[in-house]
């Protein structure tokens, strides 16, 4: 059975940098075809996507974010890690990271999630 | 940027049959995948590929698309069906691909 789980601080600091880790149980992260992406969601509203890492290090980001976020591999460790810099209070959300996979058909559905981190920031 | 449209809200008795869209220029051409979310919970995919299920997703649940609308029907509907619903499709047009949501429609179980 595949889990995810993220796993970071319940509280930061505004202009403070977030460090998120999801961790990968049962399956490599250099699973080839796989990806991670990392998506939140703020308290009553919808969710957005922040950024993908696929199987061979290929990095995309939101544009609208994109220059804030990092994303990165530990594959000694089976985790992909986001950053976040220059939070604000508009960043407090649940921050969930989720599989992909790509087939035939393309990019397909996240069909893997962790159960979320909630992430709140402080002004 | 691609954008997905989804109407707030949906409301069915039990029983009943719920079809919720999601509108997207030329979201024919594009695949289209279907996230459960009941309140309090991480997402959970009900529907890949337009019209695929996922392993353990009742047979209540299914796809389909027409012109620049995709559904998403779930018959016989049930309490625990209700949850936010959020349709997502990948973006290829910029420089790279990214993953695009809609708004979210809320299911309401009368």
């Amino acid at each position: 059975q595949v889990t995810l789980r993220e796993s970071g601080p319940a509280l930061v600091k505004a202009t403070e940098t977030l460090t998120l880790t999801c961790t990968f149980s049962g399956l490599s992260v250099s699973t080839r075809g796989m990806s991670v992406n990392w998506v939140r969601q703020p308290p009553g509203k919808a969710l957005e996507w922040l950024a993908i890492i696929d199987w061979d290090d290929d990095k995309y980001y939101s544009t609208s974010l994109k220059t804030r976020l990092s994303v990165s591999r530990d594959t000694s460790r089976n985790q992909v890690v986001l950053t976040m810099t220059n939070m604000g209070p508009a960043d407090t959300a649940t921050y969930y990271c989720a599989r992909t996979t790509i087939g035939v058909l393309g990019r397909g559905g996240l069909d893997i999630w962790g159960q979320g981190t909630m992430v709140t920031v402080s002004s | 940027s691609y954008v997905l449209t989804q109407s707030p809200s949906v409301s069915v008795a039990p029983g009943q049959t719920a079809r919720i869209t999601c509108g997207g220029n030329n979201i024919g051409v594009k695949s289209v995948h279907w996230n459960q979310q009941r309140p309090g919970q991480a997402p959970v995919l009900v529907i890949y590929h337009n019209d695929a299920r996922p392993s353990g997703i009742p047979d209540r649940f299914s796809g389909s698309k027409s012109g620049n609308t995709a559904t998403l029907t779930i018959t016989r509907v049930e309490a625990g069906d209700e949850a936010d619903y959020y349709c997502q499709v990948w973006d290829n047009s910029g420089e790279h691909p990214s993953v695009v949501f809609g708004g979210g429609t809320k299911l309401t179980v009368l």
